[in-house]
């Protein structure tokens, strides 16, 4: 079963404060994204990796890291987080940038 | 930088009435077009890809593509209140390693 993973799926932080965000899939696509969805904005690129230890900055990649150890997993992190990353973040994966597969997504809201 | 725009931001059909998407880019060297659906609170999910001039079926979903226009359309056949959701269009600019998204269309099918 073809399936995208995110945890967690809601999280509340405080402004400083250290954020991980997680994905895994289960299909071994080489390629992993990391977009945030926000009313009037869409879907932006923060992302993305092209297998382990190779990722590449995306369009709004200020304020995030990520980190990819192992191709079925891709991390998000916020260092000290901030008011206006409160978002709902999408992790997908895909096969040499075909079709992407996107998890259920990570709300989070940083007060 | 390609930019994809889709219209109506909003559109209400009748249960069982066509519905029609529509999506343009601006880069004419784009090669690589996917619809994509998101039910409230959920992951995106794809729907019909389409790589060149012409239509492409599935299920009830058409892509309509005509890069001269730059225009990619998506139809949807007796669509049923659970296709309610919003629809993204996404465009991949040739030789380019991401897809470009849309900001969406809401739509709402009225029994």
């Amino acid at each position: 079963d073809m399936k995208v993973t995110q945890m967690p799926r809601y999280l509340i932080k405080r402004m400083g404060e250290n954020v991980l965000l997680e994905c895994g899939q289960d299909m071994s696509h080489e390629t992993m994204y990391w977009y945030r969805q926000d009313p009037g904005l869409g879907l932006q690129l923060i992302y993305i990796s092209y297998d382990v230890d190779s990722n590449s900055e995306g369009d709004i990649p200020k304020g995030y890291r990520v980190s990819r150890k192992k191709r079925e997993h891709f991390s998000l992190i916020l260092d000290s987080a901030k008011t206006n990353q409160t978002s709902v973040y999408f992790c997908a994966s895909s096969r040499s940038g075909n079709t992407l597969y996107f998890g259920e997504g990570s709300r989070l809201i940083v007060v | 930088q390609q930019k994809v725009q889709q219209s109506p931001e909003s559109l209400t059909v009748s249960e069982g009435a066509m519905a029609s998407l529509n999506c343009t880019f601006s880069d004419r060297s784009s090669d690589n077009f996917r619809w994509y659906r998101q039910h409230s609170g959920k992951g995106l999910e794809v729907l019909v890809s389409i790589f060149s001039d012409g239509e492409k079926e599935e299920g009830s979903f058409t892509a309509h593509l005509n890069r001269a226009s730059l225009h990619v359309f998506l139809h949807i056949r007796e669509p049923q209140p659970s296709d309610s959701a919003l629809y993204l269009c996404a465009v991949r600019a040739e030789g380019a390693d991401r897809l470009t998204f849309g900001k969406g269309t809401q739509l709402i099918i009225q029994p």
